[in-house]
């Protein structure tokens, strides 16, 4: 199936802890992206990726980090994980200046 | 980042009932998208809109674009349960930056 896949789809860690979200899309797509879904379902980017070189990187902590091995591949690491960083996060894939492709998100729960 | 202004927040509904949304912002945009977000899932394209005035369908769904590039509308028409979720519309600049709106969330009552 051409598709945006994300893993893992739950993701539940303690204060403090460092972890990674993984994202591949086989639809040979120049551009990914990651955006973060909050309680109210407010969408905001976090950061843009074309042709593994990061083209928007909104006011996010450092503590976030994405690494772009290949076109296929925006992977999502975070540092020192907070309560505030619990939410759904979502990659994203697109042809240049094209609607996006969704995954299906990856529900991070910090306690 | 620009600010996309979604109304309405919610919606409830009666089956067969149709629906409006509509979506403005102080910036101008080159795509305006409305998507829809599933419980669990992801959002998924409904409608793409990419001039001006236009004005396209989607089976029982209608979009436009706005004449100043600055708002889009959704309509739905003869609603039905599975309409039940979340809409949203996005604004998309040149450069792949694609702003969302806070989402209309609609409840369809059989």
């Amino acid at each position: 199936d051409t598709a945006v896949s994300q893993t893992p789809k739950y993701l539940v860690t303690q204060m403090g802890n460092d972890k990674s979200i993984k994202c591949e899309q086989n639809l040979g797509h120049d551009t990914m992206y990651w955006y973060k879904q909050d309680s109210k379902k407010f969408l905001k980017i976090m950061f843009s990726y074309n042709n593994k070189e990061l083209i928007i990187n909104e006011t996010v902590p450092n503590r976030f980090s994405p690494k772009s091995p290949d076109k296929a591949h925006l992977n999502l690491h975070i540092n020192s994980l907070e309560l505030g960083d619990s939410a759904v996060y979502f990659c994203a894939s697109s042809p240049i200046g094209s609607p996006l492709h969704f995954g299906n998100g990856t529900r991070l729960t910090v306690t | 980042g620009q600010q996309l202004n979604q109304s309405p927040q919610s919606m409830f509904i009666q089956e067969g009932e149709d629906v409006s949304m509509n979506c403005t912002s102080s910036s101008i945009f080159n795509t305006w998208l409305w998507y829809k977000q599933d419980p669990g899932e992801g959002p998924v394209l409904l409608i793409a809109l990419y001039k001006a005035g236009e004005l396209t369908s989607n089976g029982r769904l209608t979009a436009q674009f706005g004449i100043t590039r600055k708002d889009s509308f959704l309509n739905i028409s003869a609603s039905i349960p599975s309409d039940v979720g979340i809409y949203f519309c996005a604004g998309q600049r040149g450069n792949n930056d694609m702003r969302f709106g806070a989402g209309t969330r609609l409840t369809v009552k059989p």
